[in-house]
């Protein structure tokens, strides 16, 4: 069955330091989504993809997230610089058409920054 | 401002029995409600999805009722077994205004079936 894969599965990092998530889609998935998952809440989303363009970042903190699909398959976020506040499960998501649905999401990055 | 309100919060019920969990929406322009299990640790899994042109969809024992005139749609998990105890998430989803379909999720529901 395919799967969305994430790495890495955890990550610890200290305020001010860069730290980066990695995401393959579902093969064949023309859109990407990161979400973001503060503990007890539903997923936030911070930006997506259709293709190798960005829809929609329109809740993606741009002073510090950054993210880009380069070939329009697989997915990397990088924040920079961490701060606290941005301690979470970062998961990631993918669906088949550009009309949304059925989203498929991968096991997330859980991220606590220290 | 939260689109999609979820209740409860908590629930617990016994094997067997029925769990409910209610949400509603505020934006009559959402034509797409999916549920999401989640694990502890674990990614979303789409559940069970249903569009405003049914009134009712069921899989197994998952169903979901959908209430377009007062925007709400709830889940019905008939037979509850322990391995059914997990966060429930409600969604909802439009493609209008420049939407691009993204999901606004509720807060979660977080479900226990005691043996």
């Amino acid at each position: 069955e395919a799967e969305v894969a994430q790495s890495p599965r955890y990550k610890i990092t200290e305020k001010s330091q860069a730290v980066a998530f990695w995401c393959d889609p579902i093969s064949g998935h023309a859109t990407l989504y990161w979400y973001r998952q503060i503990l007890g809440q539903g997923p936030e989303l911070l930006v997506q993809f259709q293709d190798e363009s960005v829809v929609d970042d329109s809740q993606l903190p741009k002073d510090r997230f950054s993210a880009e699909r380069l070939k329009g398959v697989d997915s990397t976020l990088k924040i920079q610089p961490a701060e606290l506040g941005d301690s979470a499960m970062y998961l990631c998501a993918s669906s088949l058409f550009r009309r949304g649905g059925e989203q498929y999401f991968g096991p997330g990055t859980r991220l606590t920054v220290t | 401002q939260q689109q999609v309100k979820q209740s409860p919060q908590s629930l617990i019920v016994q094997k067997g029995g029925i769990s409910i969990i209610n949400c509603a929406y505020e934006n009559t322009a959402f034509d797409y409600f999916p549920w999401y299990q989640q694990f502890p640790g674990k990614g979303p899994a789409l559940l069970i999805a249903i569009r405003p042109d049914v009134s009712e969809k069921k899989e197994g024992r998952f169903t979901i009722s959908f209430n377009k005139s007062a925007k709400q749609f709830s889940l019905h998990i008939m037979d509850s077994q322990p391995g059914d105890s997990a966060t429930y998430f409600c969604a909802a989803s439009m493609g209008s205004g420049g939407s691009n379909y993204k999901l606004t999720f509720g807060k979660g529901t977080l479900l226990t079936v005691n043996p």
